[in-house]
This record gives structure tokens, C-alpha cells and sequence, in this order.
């Protein structure tokens, strides 16, 4: 079956750096992608891995591992408003997002 | 660009009438469009996959039946709940994808039903 794997909930402290891993196993790979969602909004876009290595965008990293089944979402200089949910999904081969719990991310100061 | 809208925003019903929800891709042509529902600390769950001119695609679980899709433009889909209950009481988000894989799904702001 396909199945998205990744942590409940974190914890950081602000100014410091988090990594949120997630596992997949999917039927076909079409790409990784990660959201954010804010309580009580819609995710939004942060990130998509289709190749290996990392991805750099401004304070958010994005790895894929495609032999391994594994991403990951690294965020850095943590600030009070990135507290949210982080959703790991993979497209499958028929290009639909398999979506996983998301990960609950809280900063303290 | 990318922008999705969907109305309305919050609505509250009472038990067995429907409720319909608009979903609109303002700025670009949506070759699928999708429905989800989530419901409090939960993930999204895919509810069904609309392409424009076709019948929607639903997933396993989902009556199609209660939960009317039609995708009557590129640029609109609607979701109607038919005889709503309590249990359909949920956060239900629309998305539209664009054609281009890289780009994903961009997501309307959602809308919370509470059905009493």
C-alpha cells in the first residue's frame, strides 16, 4: 500500500534550526512535496523534490532521497510564526498526492 | 498567481438541508480540481478528483450520492453536501492543480460547515 510517514509533533526554540523527516512508499514517484498549514487555514506550498539533494529556499531546506524513500524539510532561524503543520506528500504514478498527518511544529521563545 | 477562492468562507445549517461550496481557480485555467476534508488534528483526506467537463472521481468511502461534484468551467468546481448531518460537520478545502507537476496543488482558504 502507500504510506506517508512522519513525526506528530515537535519542539524548538526560536533562532534555532529543526528538521522534520519523512519517510514514503508510494506506487510511482512523481515528486515530494512539503506544506505548511497554519491552524484553521489551507496548506500552502513550501517545497517540491523530484530529483536527489537538497533544495534551498531562503530559511527552508528541502532534501530528497529517492533510493531511500526519505525527505526531509529543514527550517532555519526559527521565528515565532512558522509554529504550524508541516505536510509531508508524494505524488504516486497516477500523479495524485499521497498526503501524510503532518508534522505539529511548536516554537518556544 | 495561483489563486484559489472559495465560498463561502464559514457556514452553519441545520440537519438534512445542503449546503453548496464554490471553488474558483481566479487567475489561471484548473485542468483537476480536488476535494478534501479534514477534520480537528487530522491530515487531509481526499475526498474526490474533478476534471472539468467529467465525472468526478471519488474516493473509496465517499458517497457520491451526498457529496455532489460538477466542474462546469476550468475555472469553477462546486461541492454540494446534500441532507447534511453532524458527522458532516468538517473543514473542507478545495484545490486546483494547474497541469505543470512541480507546481503541485494551490489550495482555496477552505470552508468550516457546522451542520446542527
Amino acid at each position: 500500500g502507500q504510506n506517508i510517514d512522519q513525526p506528530t509533533e515537535m519542539t524548538a526554540t526560536e533562532g534555532a534550526i529543526v528538521q522534520i523527516n519523512c519517510t514514503y512508499q508510494t506506487s510511482g514517484f512523481n515528486g515530494l512535496f512539503w506544506y505548511q498549514q497554519h491552524a484553521g487555514e489551507a496548506p500552502t506550498f513550501l517545497s517540491y523534490n523530484v530529483l536527489d539533494g537538497l533544495e534551498e529556499k531562503g530559511r527552508f531546506s528541502s532534501f530528497l532521497s529517492r533510493s531511500k524513500g526519505y525527505s526531509y524539510l529543514l527550517l532555519k532561524e526559527l521565528q515565532m510564526k512558522d509554529s504550524a503543520s508541516y505536510l509531508c506528500a508524494a505524488m504516486d504514478s497516477n500523479y495524485q498526492l499521497i498526503w501524510g498527518a503532518g508534522t505539529k511544529l511548536i516554537i518556544k521563545p | 498567481g495561483a489563486v484559489v477562492s472559495q465560498h463561502p468562507s464559514r457556514v452553519i445549517c441545520k440537519s438534512g438541508t445542503s449546503v453548496k461550496i464554490e471553488c474558483r481557480s481566479l487567475d489561471f485555467q484548473a485542468t483537476t480540481m480536488f476535494w478534501y476534508r479534514q477534520f480537528p488534528k487530522q491530515s487531509l483526506m481526499l475526498m474526490a478528483t474533478s476534471n472539468e467537463g467529467s465525472k468526478a472521481t471519488y474516493e473509496q468511502g465517499v458517497e457520491k450520492d451526498k457529496f455532489l461534484i460538477n466542474h462546469a468551467s476550468l475555472t469553477l468546481s462546486t461541492l454540494t453536501v446534500t441532507s447534511a448531518h453532524p458527522e458532516d460537520s468538517s473543514f473542507y478545502i478545495c484545490s486546483a492543480g494547474r497541469g505543470d507537476t512541480s507546481s503541485g496543488q494551490y489550495f482555496g482558504p477552505g470552508t468550516r460547515l457546522t451542520v446542527t
